[in-house]
């Protein structure tokens, strides 16, 4: 069966720290992955996807970076915080059919 | 202009009652489809029904089912006899056929509070 698997669940960095979120997907090869930020109380929002290895489409101009170093591994990632980054990521993948979006436990990020 | 459109911030019902849910949708593809999230305070995204554009009947899961109105382009979730456990906050999705990566584009959601 696929799993997906996100950490840390919670982090807390200073402004101006580095950020490095990691995603991992099992049983399944190829997958579409995204990655989600929900600020509190809000939508997600969505901020990459990435259809395969090396491949990252960035949907909204901002202070992070994502990378597909293997084929179910997706990071997030920032050279430095800003109080802006702090909310609730989650990663979540696709088979690219009508079903299968599943997404990881995600990770409450406070900027402080 | 948004793509999914959630007008309601917050729902109040009782316990055994049952809850519609809005959502109303912007698209110019033929082809799409409509997903409803759950998401309790734990933060983890429940996948609770999915209607298809072509698809002719309402689409419907245990409790929760989908009041698909293609030409007002609203999917709206009503969900029958509420329960306790259902005060959550509740998400509409809509993927494009013809979008790159095939993602989930959400709306803001609707906090449900179900009371005793």
């Amino acid at each position: 069966s696929q799993t997906i698997h996100q950490w840390p669940a919670t982090l807390v960095q200073p402004v101006g720290s580095p950020l490095s979120l990691e995603c991992t997907v099992e049983g399944t090869s190829n997958p579409n992955l995204y990655w989600y930020r929900q600020a509190a109380g809000r939508g997600l929002q969505l901020l990459f996807y990435s259809v395969g290895i090396g491949q990252i489409s960035s949907e909204v101009p901002q202070n992070l970076s994502a990378s597909r170093p293997q084929d179910r591994q997706f990071i997030l990632s920032s050279k430095k915080l800003l109080l802006s980054d702090s909310g609730f990521y989650l990663c979540a993948w696709s088979s690219g059919g009508i079903y299968g979006y599943t997404f990881g436990s995600g990770t409450r990020l406070t900027v402080v | 202009a948004q793509k999914i459109t959630q007008t309601q911030p917050g729902m109040f019902v009782q316990e055994k009652e049952a809850v519609t849910l809005d959502c109303t949708y912007d698209t110019s593809d033929q082809s799409y489809g409509l997903f409803w999230y759950k998401q309790p305070s734990s933060g983890e995204m429940i996948f609770l029904i999915y209607q298809g554009s072509y698809d002719e009947q309402n689409a419907t899961e245990g409790r929760y089912s989908l009041n698909f109105q293609k030409a007002r382009k609203s999917a709206n979730l009503v969900i029958s006899a509420s329960q306790l456990g259902d005060s959550a906050m509740y998400f509409c999705a809509m993927r494009e056929a013809n979008q790159a990566g095939t993602a989930l584009i959400f709306g803001k959601g609707t906090t449900l509070s179900v009371s005793s």
